[in-house]
């Protein structure tokens, strides 16, 4: 168990539809990382938020986006869900801003 | 562009048949070299991080090496438990992970 948290641990939606995951990171954990796995792509490296603020992006689409929170969870937003959206979403958390990263156990999003 | 290269995809071992695993990676400004183990639909679990060429970190059966331009992750005589994904990452200047395809290891008893 490392100690980070996800929440739901699988949701079904139809297209269109939006959904948000939750993460909560490990204590005291002040960076929070979201990445997207599919069978074609790997792990795809999506958005990090560093103590409240956006640090780094990757391939995140313009429909998705996210946030931290003063008490440091993280929610990924989804919207206008497509097929292709279909996938693994980790949470991740680090102490700092770099370093290793500690994963959650996943939220599993099935889009119908 | 910053490229993570793992081989081979899939390995089938024998249990106690020793082996490596291979990293291979062009990245600008290496922060750091990450080593994690995936088991099916659960989360990557930390293994191991490496920083400067030369170096090396041993857990349990696990042995992790790093040079310039790879990485190997040495496995001396496996069990079935071993088997899972790892997955290598590295961390270049603009700390965003770029993460390989992995290689799927299977250990037979």
């Amino acid at each position: 168990d490392s100690g980070v948290t996800q929440t739901p641990k699988h949701l079904i939606t139809a297209t269109g539809q939006r959904v948000t995951l939750r993460c909560s990171p490990r204590s005291g954990d002040l960076s929070v990382y979201w990445y997207q796995q599919s069978l074609d792509q790997g792990l795809q490296f999506l958005i990090q938020y560093y103590n409240g603020e956006e640090r780094a992006k990757g391939n995140i689409l313009e429909r998705f986006s996210a946030q931290q929170f003063p008490d440091l969870h993280s929610e990924l937003n989804l919207s206008s869900l497509e097929l292709g959206d279909s996938a693994l979403y980790f949470c991740a958390s680090s102490p700092e801003g770099e370093g290793e990263q500690y994963f959650g156990p996943g939220t599993r999003l099935t889009v119908t | 562009e910053d490229q993570v290269t793992q081989s081979p995809e899939a390995l089938r071992l024998q249990e106690g048949e020793s082996s490596s695993l291979n990293c291979s990676y062009t990245v600008s400004g290496l922060r750091g070299l990450f080593w994690y183990r995936q088991d099916p639909g659960k989360g990557p679990e930390f293994l191991f991080t490496l920083y400067s060429a030369g170096e090396e970190k041993e857990k349990e059966r696990l042995k992790a090496t790093l040079t310039k331009k790879e990485s190997f992750l040495h496995i001396t005589a496996p069990k079935p438990e071993d088997s899972a994904t790892y997955l290598c990452a590295v961390q270049p200047a603009t700390n965003k992970l770029i993460f390989g395809t992995g290689t799927l290891l299977a250990v037979q008893p």
